[in-house]
């Protein structure tokens, strides 16, 4: 079965300091990623996403995500969070051709303003 | 555009009562799917559809019946609630190809 590795499961900045969250998945073929966010008391909404091509993907609010399929890592980078990034970010994924999406335990960010 | 629309936001229960979460998607979407999200152990697929008249179990389905009798709604059903199904639970739908579209969640707590 597939599985996904989140393994920061909390982290806290202080604003302007660099993200990187790490994301792991257990599965030897073609896949789609996701990193979703969900902020206090909200639903999970799409970041960004990697289907093929470019395996730097840019998404909304400054985030990027890097695939590398030899790591088969999709770890998540904003240059400079702000106080508004406190949320709780996961990332998914889905083996390509079927529906199912596999999600990480999550990872819970505090930025300290 | 409504998207996915849960209902109840809010439920309280007792131990032993049964209930039926709603979903709802506008999008001509075929696969749904239902998870509940706990503390520290992310979201964990329930049940899933990908199209009318089938479903299938997920990761934790005891407890649980789905049914799917219109590409739109695929509602919940808790048979028998207990204390261990207090948790939020999410509704989700989405294309081949595409990313999974999930409703505002519904907050339920088991007494």
């Amino acid at each position: 079965a597939q599985s996904v590795s989140q393994h920061n499961h909390h982290v806290i900045l202080s604003e302007a300091a660099s993200l990187e969250l790490g994301c792991n998945y257990s599965y030897g073929g073609t896949v789609n990623l996701f990193w979703y966010v969900q902020y206090p008391g909200q639903h999970l909404q799409l970041l960004l996403k990697y289907f093929s091509g470019d395996p730097l993907v840019k998404g909304i609010k400054g985030f990027e995500a890097e695939f590398i399929k030899s790591k088969f890592s999709f770890n998540l980078r904003k240059p400079s969070v702000q106080w508004s990034d406190t949320a709780e970010y996961f990332c998914a994924v889905t083996p390509q051709g079927f529906q199912k999406l596999v999600f990480g335990t999550g990872t819970r960010l505090l930025v300290s303003p | 555009n409504a998207g996915v629309t849960q209902t109840p936001k809010f439920q309280v229960l007792k131990t032993g009562q049964s209930m039926t979460l709603q979903c709802a998607q506008d999008m001509n979407h075929e696969y749904m799917s239902w998870y509940r999200q706990d503390p520290g152990m992310g979201l964990r697929l329930i049940h899933y559809s990908v199209g009318a008249g089938i479903t299938d179990q997920g990761e934790v389905p005891n407890g649980y019946n789905v049914s799917r009798s219109t590409t739109e709604d695929f509602p919940l059903r808790l048979l028998s609630a207990a204390p261990s199904q207090t948790s939020v639970y999410f509704c989700a739908s989405k294309t081949p190809g595409s990313e999974a579209f999930f409703g505002q969640g519904t907050r339920l707590t088991v007494v």
